[in-house]
Parts: C-alpha cells; sequence; structure tokens
C-alpha cells in the first residue's frame, strides 16, 4: 500500500531555514508527482508547489518562489522541501501529497509535519 | 487566479440528515477539474471527489458531487457520526487552489 511518511516537527528562529522530508513506499516512485502543502493554525490549506521525481522539475507558487526549494532523492525515495528565510507567519503544519500527473488530483498525504518559528 | 468560495463557512446537522456544500469558482473551470477533500482535526486531508463528480477510492456512495463551470456541490446523503469534520474543494491545474473550508458541524 502508498505511504507518505514525514520528518518530525521543527522548532526554528526568524530567518532560519527549516528542511521537511516526505519518505515514500509502495508505488512507483518516479511515476507520481509530489506537492506540498502547508496549513497556519486553524487557517486552510495552501498549495506551495510541486517536484517530478523522474526528472527533478518543480513547480512553485508565485509567493514562495525564491524562497522554497523542492528536490528528490530516488535512492531512498524520498522528496524534500526547503523553506529559507523563515517569519512568524510560516508556522504551519507542512504536507506532502502525491498526485499522478501535475494536474490531478492529490490522492494520498503523509501525516503533516509541524514546523513552528519562534524567537 | 481562480477564487474558491465555499458556502456556508459552517453547517450545523443532525446524523442521518442529508448534507450539502457549495463551492464557487471565480471563472469558468474548463474540465471540471475540481476535488474535494474530507479532513479532520490532526489528520492530512483525505481525497472524497475528483473531476466534480467521481468518487475516490474507498469512499463511501453516500458522498457524491455535482457541477461545472463555476458552480460545484458536495452532497453527503445521509450523515453518518464520523462524516462531521472539514471540508475543502480543491481546484486542480497548473497552480491548484483550495477554498477556505466549510466546517460540518454536529447540531
Amino acid at each position: 500500500q502508498v505511504h507518505l511518511v514525514q520528518s518530525g516537527a521543527e522548532v526554528k528562529k526568524p530567518g532560519a531555514s527549516v528542511k521537511v522530508s516526505c519518505k515514500t513506499s509502495g508505488y512507483t516512485f518516479t511515476g507520481h508527482y509530489v506537492h506540498w502543502v502547508r496549513q497556519a493554525p486553524g487557517q486552510g490549506l495552501e498549495w506551495m508547489g510541486w517536484v517530478n521525481p523522474n526528472r527533478g522539475s518543480t513547480h512553485y507558487a508565485q509567493r514562495f518562489e525564491g524562497r522554497v526549494n523542492m528536490t528528490t532523492d530516488t535512492s531512498v525515495r524520498s522528496v524534500y522541501m526547503d523553506l529559507s528565510r523563515l517569519t512568524s507567519d510560516d508556522t504551519a503544519v507542512y504536507f506532502c501529497a502525491r498526485s499522478s500527473a501535475w494536474y490531478h488530483p492529490f490522492d494520498y498525504w503523509g501525516q503533516g509535519t509541524l514546523v513552528s518559528v519562534s524567537s | 487566479e481562480i477564487v474558491l468560495t465555499q458556502s456556508p463557512g459552517t453547517l450545523s446537522l443532525s446524523p442521518g440528515e442529508r448534507a450539502t456544500l457549495s463551492c464557487r469558482a471565480s471563472q469558468s473551470l474548463r474540465g471540471s477539474n475540481i476535488a474535494w477533500y474530507q479532513q479532520k482535526p490532526g489528520q492530512a486531508p483525505r481525497l472524497l471527489i475528483y473531476g466534480a463528480s467521481s468518487t475516490a477510492t474507498g469512499i463511501p456512495d453516500r458522498f457524491s458531487g455535482s457541477g461545472s463551470g463555476t458552480d460545484f456541490t458536495l452532497t453527503i446523503s445521509r450523515l453518518e457520526p464520523e462524516d462531521f469534520a472539514m471540508y475543502y474543494c480543491q481546484q486542480y491545474g497548473s497552480s491548484p487552489k483550495f477554498g477556505q473550508g466549510t466546517r460540518l458541524e454536529i447540531k
């Protein structure tokens, strides 16, 4: 069965960077896109971007351009999301999610990783 | 940029009743690339409906979706206790967008 397992909670100071991992299993890793979606406390869902593990290509939401970097490591079937220049507004739960193509819905999700940004 | 507006913000119903949730897009969505997700506290969202009206694998048949163009609806025919949760619509495509959500609560 399909699983996406994310790394544990992080606490960061403003201005720092965070890297969240998403380890996948149960499907052809290079055959599906992986998206990152975040959810601030008590708020809705916000799409951040996707990465194509087959080619390493990426597409980011405009508001995160220049601050986010999504990468893959096919040897360990993992996807990574790096977010820099953190502020308190970046405090959120970050989810990875799979889709069959970039224009498809998100059919499997990771459990979420809480990133807290505080001085 | 497409904006999705969900209504109502909160829906209070009793088990056994029918729930109707709305999602309106700011511009017409060709291809009806609308999905619906359910999210319970502390959990990741779960895909319920895609393509506006196709039910995802393992989703009970009391969930159904309809609509086209700018107006889309998620219907839960007879509410079960486990259906009380947050629901989000999503336009998936080049830059996916989510609606702000509808909270379905027990009356």
